[in-house]
């Protein structure tokens, strides 16, 4: 397994231009979250998903959308990008209701994209 | 979900116990409490969580106070590679619950030599 996995690694903007973060798992899991990382800052959530199909603002939603049109891609759109987004971005994953553990487990990271907007 | 206190940061000298304390003073019943870690440039990894028993995995152990106030990760012989951010997190555990985590800073925890 691959686990979370994200596309891609890094990217260099500049303000006004538009990106779509890819995220994939391999787990056949329900949850998919987006989080940015500021530095000496903890992850914040930007949008999250319960399923395929469905999608839920998080803590800082705006200037981003999010699709999930299949179950294991979970996409992070940046529209038009500002230099205040220039961040750390990680995906994560977690099993749903039919998972073992759940509503106790964990979410699992991918490795993050760091992004720079000129 | 209830806030949490930690310490900024804390060395720790390889081969020994390293002891990370994290306060949650205003937790409820219903509130676990977690802990993440995230090693330099790499997402966050999950540890341990608890509600009040103590609970212990090959990662590490958790302990928490019989009031739930505060809690004690534990990595019984720390080495090189547990340098990383520490997060301890108290969230609500329901089955409708999509699994919300509010990072806060963090400890750095730095392994020495």
């Amino acid at each position: 397994n691959a686990g979370v996995t994200q596309t891609p690694k890094f990217r260099v903007l500049k303000t006004g231009q538009s990106m779509t973060l890819l995220c994939a798992q391999d787990m056949n899991h329900e949850y998919m979250y987006w989080y940015r990382q500021d530095p000496g800052m903890g992850l914040r959530l930007i949008h999250y998903s319960v399923g395929e199909g469905t999608t839920a603002k998080g803590e800082v939603p705006d200037g981003y959308n999010v699709s999930r049109l299949k179950k294991q891609n979970f996409l992070l759109g940046l529209e038009s990008a500002a230099p205040s987004q220039t961040s750390v971005y990680f995906c994560a994953s977690r099993t749903g209701t039919s998972g073992r553990d759940f509503p106790y487990n964990e979410q699992f990271f991918g490795p993050g994209t760091r992004l720079t907007v000129l | 979900d209830a806030k949490t206190t930690q310490p900024p940061s804390m060395d720790c000298a390889e081969g020994r116990a390293a002891n990370l304390p994290c306060n949650h003073s205003t937790i409820s019943g219903n509130e676990y409490v977690y802990w993440y870690r995230q090693i330099h440039s790499q997402g966050p990894q999950y540890i341990i969580h608890g509600l009040k028993n103590n609970e212990t995995n090959e990662m590490a152990s958790l302990i928490i106070t019989e009031d739930r106030k505060s809690s004690t990760l534990i990595l019984p012989h720390a080495t090189l590679r547990d340098t990383a951010v520490y997060y301890c997190i108290v969230r609500v555990v329901k089955a409708d619950s999509w699994g919300k985590l509010q990072f806060g800073a963090g400890t750095q925890v730095v392994v020495t030599p």
